[in-house]
């Protein structure tokens, strides 16, 4: 079955200690983005990924890293979470002419 | 900048009523387009895509979508809504004219009532 798979589905964290959340997807797609979601803002890009090594900005990636070291899996790293990071997190893939794919989500916490 | 307008934040339909819901767009040239729909605790699900060709878009769910150029729309509707249609509906622009990168709206939220 094709998929996106994030992990943890919820997490909740103190200020300040770093934390990894893991996204994987398994068609193989080159292209892979991570969407914050915020009641009244929709989805907005953090970070996307045109295939490996190659990361680049979206709109609101302060506070975020990402890495793609394999074509399959992008990683959103917080190295110093705060409280305005709490959020629903998204990862998402897509391949030639296919739409936007993703995962079931990440509901973070920062305390 | 690229924006999306999805101007009612909630709505409420009876079961077995027809629903539109509303999305508008800013963007010089053709988009692609497309609804999104989040059920309670679960991720985004695709409904449709407009990439080209006839504007009349049909989706899963017997929902559809009609493009109008003329107003920068994109509404969604379904002829019978069923409870579990009861959910989070998103429109989103394909920035740039691409479909890697989408531009959403807020979000519409529908209640069904039986």
């Amino acid at each position: 079955e094709a998929q996106v798979t994030q992990n943890p589905r919820y997490l909740i964290t103190v200020t300040g200690k770093k934390l990894t959340v893991t996204c994987s997807q398994n068609m193989n797609h080159e292209y892979m983005s991570w969407y914050r979601q915020d009641p009244g803002l929709g989805l907005r890009q953090i970070y996307y990924s045109m295939n490996v090594e190659v990361t680049d900005k979206g709109d609101v990636p302060e506070g975020y890293k990402v890495s793609r070291k394999e074509k399959r899996n992008f990683p959103l790293i917080l190295e110093s979470p705060s409280p305005n990071q709490t959020s629903l997190y998204f990862c998402a893939s897509s391949g030639t002419n296919s739409p936007l794919h993703f995962g079931n989500g990440t509901r973070l916490t920062v305390t | 900048a690229q924006s999306v307008t999805q101007p009612d934040i909630h709505i409420t339909v009876s079961e077995g009523a027809s629903l539109e819901l509303r999305c508008n767009y800013s963007y010089g040239a053709t988009p692609y387009l497309f609804w999104y729909v989040q059920s309670p605790g679960q991720g985004l699900q695709l409904l449709l895509k407009y990439f080209s060709g006839d504007t009349l878009v049909q989706g899963i769910k017997g929902f559809e979508a009609e493009f109008k150029r003329s107003q920068s729309s994109f509404n969604l509707r379904k002829p019978s809504v069923h409870w579990s249609d009861a959910a989070e509906y998103f429109c989103a622009v394909g920035a740039s004219g691409g479909y890697n990168k989408l531009i959403f709206g807020a979000g519409t939220r529908l209640a069904v009532h039986p």
